[in-house]
C-alpha cells in the first residue's frame, strides 16, 4: 500500500546535537511538507518542496534544514540552532501543488534531554 | 491571507449526544476547507473536505460540515457522539487560487466524550 513513512517514531537528542528525521513516500507525490506541532498551537509549516532539488522556507524555518534529492525523500535536520526543538513533527505530501489530496505520516516525537 | 479560527479549544459531550465543533475562516481566494482528526501520537486523518461543490459535506464516521460563505464558517457536526470520537480536531484552509499547496491550520479542538 502507498503511504508516507516517518522514522524514527521517538527520538531523543542531547542539547547541541543535530538530528535528522526521515520522511519517505511511495505515492509519487510532487509536493512534500514538514510541519511542527506544539500543544494548543496547531501545525506550523517549517519547509516545503514542490519539486526535486527545490524547497522553500515556511513560517518557522529557523534552526531547521531540508534536502530534496529524490522525489520520494524529504529529510528534515533539526540543528543545534533550534532553541526549542522538543515537539511532534509531521511530514506530509500532496498529489499536486494546489493542496488537495494531502497524506500525512504518523509523526516523529523529538525530545531534547 | 488565509487563516482559521477554531472557537473552542476543548469540547466535552456525553456519549450519544450531538457534537458541534466550530470553525471560522478567512481567505483571500476561494477556499478549500478541511477537517482532520488526530488521535494521540498519530498522524492526521482526513474527515471531510469542501472544494466548491455541495455546501453540505459528508465525511467519514458520521461527521458532516456545512460551508457558509456569508458567515465564513465551516462547523463540524455529528448527531450522536461515540467514545471513539475522542480526539483532537483541526479545521484547515487552503487557497484554491494560490499557486502554493500549503495548508493553514487552526489551533485544534480537543473533543472529550463521557460515557
Amino acid at each position: 500500500d502507498g503511504g508516507i513513512t516517518q522514522s524514527p517514531k521517538y527520538l531523543f537528542r542531547k542539547e547541541g546535537q543535530n538530528v535528522t528525521l526521515s520522511c519517505e513516500q511511495n505515492l509519487n507525490h510532487d509536493a512534500m511538507y514538514w510541519y511542527r506541532q506544539d500543544p494548543g498551537q496547531g501545525l506550523r509549516l517549517i519547509y516545503y518542496s514542490q519539486i526535486v532539488n527545490d524547497f522553500q522556507k515556511g513560517d518557522i524555518a529557523e534552526g531547521y534544514s531540508v534536502s530534496r534529492e529524490k522525489k520520494e525523500s524529504f529529510p528534515l535536520t533539526v540543528t543545534s540552532a533550534q532553541k526549542n526543538p522538543t515537539a511532534f513533527y509531521l511530514c506530509a505530501s500532496s498529489i499536486e501543488s494546489k493542496g488537495h489530496g494531502y497524506t500525512f505520516g504518523s509523526g516523529t516525537r523529538l525530545t531534547v534531554v | 491571507a488565509q487563516s482559521v479560527t477554531q472557537l473552542d479549544s476543548h469540547v466535552s459531550v456525553s456519549e450519544g449526544t450531538p457534537v458541534l465543533l466550530r470553525c471560522n475562516y478567512s481567505s483571500s481566494y476561494s477556499p478549500s476547507l478541511f477537517w482532520y482528526v488526530q488521535h494521540p501520537n498519530k498522524g492526521l486523518q482526513l474527515l471531510l473536505k469542501y472544494t466548491s461543490a455541495a455546501t453540505l459535506v459528508k465525511g467519514i464516521n458520521g461527521f458532516e460540515a456545512e460551508f457558509k460563505k456569508s458567515e465564513t464558517s465551516f462547523h463540524l457536526t455529528k448527531p450522536s457522539a461515540h467514545m471513539s470520537d475522542a480526539a483532537e480536531y483541526f479545521c484547515v484552509v487552503s487557497a484554491r487560487g494560490s499557486t502554493l499547496g500549503r495548508l493553514y491550520f487552526g489551533r485544534g479542538t480537543q473533543l472529550t466524550v463521557w460515557p
